[in-house]
Parts: structure tokens; C-alpha cells; sequence
């Protein structure tokens, strides 16, 4: 079975100023696929970023980007120039790749971001 | 195009009673994945459709259900309930038949409340 672990529950960053959210997790499987999700205040929770193991190449978008270390397990999300609008709580998740893993997320225990103006 | 719908967004009911959440998937979106969120366990999946085959299911005892229609609106069902079934209940579709890459879209969810 796979875990995904987050090892800070909450985090604060001033507003314009950068943040890693940290993540680790493991698996047996080769391919699989690792998320950041953003679930902001009573709101929906929206995709961050993604990113396929078989890819060495850490995803971007726009302000985000990840770092993945496949042999160590690790997969954080770094904010740059962080926005009053990124405060919500972030869940690292993981998803084989294989039939057993339709529509199953593994998520790790959420990290709260809070920026400051 | 309209995003995941949940209703009811929040509902009260009391131990051994049962519910029924509904979720209209984003149109042309066939998968639909149920999910459970407490803050002392997280999030918890608890079953996924396709073609309203249930296709995979998580960790969670028969007193929980579901079904997927024709249309792919999916309808989950809590029978006999107790007071730990309180929680966020999201559901997620994804427009994915046989690759399964995991991405899903959330609705806003049904907060259910178990007195």
C-alpha cells in the first residue's frame, strides 16, 4: 500500500516571498503520479501541479514548481512570490498508475499555508 | 462548462438514520470517485465509477454505497448512521476511460453532520 506523508501541518510565509511545502512517500510501483492539490477556505479543491514519475524533468506552472527525487521518495511544492490567495491548506497526493488505482487518490495529512501581507 | 455538483451541500441527521448524497460529474466526464474527509483521518477514498461499474473501492464497510446512472451522475448511500460518519463527503470525476493518470476535478462537497 502506498503512504504519502507531509511533515508540517502548518506553514506561514509573508506575502511575495517563497515557500516549500514538503512531501514524502512510498511505493513499490515504477509508474505512478504525484499531485499537489489546493483546498482553499471553504472552497473546492483545485490541481496545483502534476507530475509523472517517468519524467525527470520537476513540473512548473507559473509560480509553482515541484522538486522530485524519485530514489528518495520526495516530491515538494515550492511557492515563489507567494499571494494572499494562495493561503489554503495543500495536500500532497499519489496515484498508481495501474487498473487498482481508478479514481483512488493516497493523500498525505494536508500542510496549512498561510501568507501575511 | 459547469464544474462538479454536490447536493445537498450540508445536511443534519441523526444516528441510525441513513442518507443519500448526489454529484453531477463535469459534462463528458464518465469516471466519478467518492471521497471521505475528516480532519482526524483526512481524505479517504471510498469507491469510483465508470459506465456504472463500480471499478474500485477503498477501505470502508458496506454500510457505504453507490451508484453511477446512465448520464454518469452518481448518487453515494450511508445507511444506519453513526456519529464518526460526520464529515466532508467530495466527490471527483475525471474525463479518463483506460489510462488512469489520476487527475480529478472536486466539488465542493456535502458536509453531513451526524447528531
Amino acid at each position: 500500500a502506498q503512504t504519502v506523508t507531509q511533515s508540517q501541518p502548518e506553514m506561514s510565509v509573508q506575502e511575495a516571498e517563497t515557500v516549500t511545502l514538503s512531501c514524502t512517500y512510498d511505493t513499490s510501483e515504477n509508474n505512478y503520479y504525484l499531485f499537489w492539490y489546493k483546498q482553499p477556505p471553504s472552497r473546492q479543491m483545485i490541481l496545483v501541479i502534476r507530475q509523472e514519475a517517468y519524467k525527470q524533468q520537476n513540473a512548473t506552472e507559473n509560480r509553482f514548481s515541484v522538486n522530485f527525487q524519485k530514489a528518495a521518495k520526495s516530491f515538494s511544492l515550492k511557492i515563489s512570490d507567494s499571494q494572499l490567495g494562495d493561503t489554503a491548506m495543500y495536500f500532497c497526493a499519489f496515484s498508481g498508475a495501474g487498473g487498482t488505482s481508478y479514481g483512488k487518490l493516497t493523500f498525505g495529512q494536508g500542510t496549512i499555508l498561510t501568507v501575511h501581507p | 462548462k459547469a464544474g462538479v455538483t454536490q447536493t445537498p451541500r450540508y445536511l443534519i441527521k441523526t444516528r441510525g438514520q441513513q442518507v443519500t448524497l448526489s454529484c453531477s460529474p463535469i459534462s463528458g466526464h464518465r469516471s466519478v470517485s467518492w471521497y471521505q474527509q475528516t480532519p482526524g483521518q483526512g481524505l479517504q477514498f471510498l469507491f469510483e465509477y465508470f459506465s456504472e461499474t463500480q471499478r474500485n473501492k477503498g477501505n470502508f464497510p458496506g454500510r457505504f454505497s453507490g451508484r453511477q446512472f446512465s448520464n454518469s451522475r452518481s448518487e453515494m448511500n450511508v445507511s444506519t448512521l453513526e456519529l464518526g460518519d460526520s464529515a466532508l463527503y467530495l466527490c471527483a470525476s475525471s474525463p479518463l476511460q483506460a489510462m488512469n493518470t489520476g487527475e480529478l476535478f472536486f466539488g465542493e462537497g456535502s458536509r453531513l453532520t451526524v447528531l
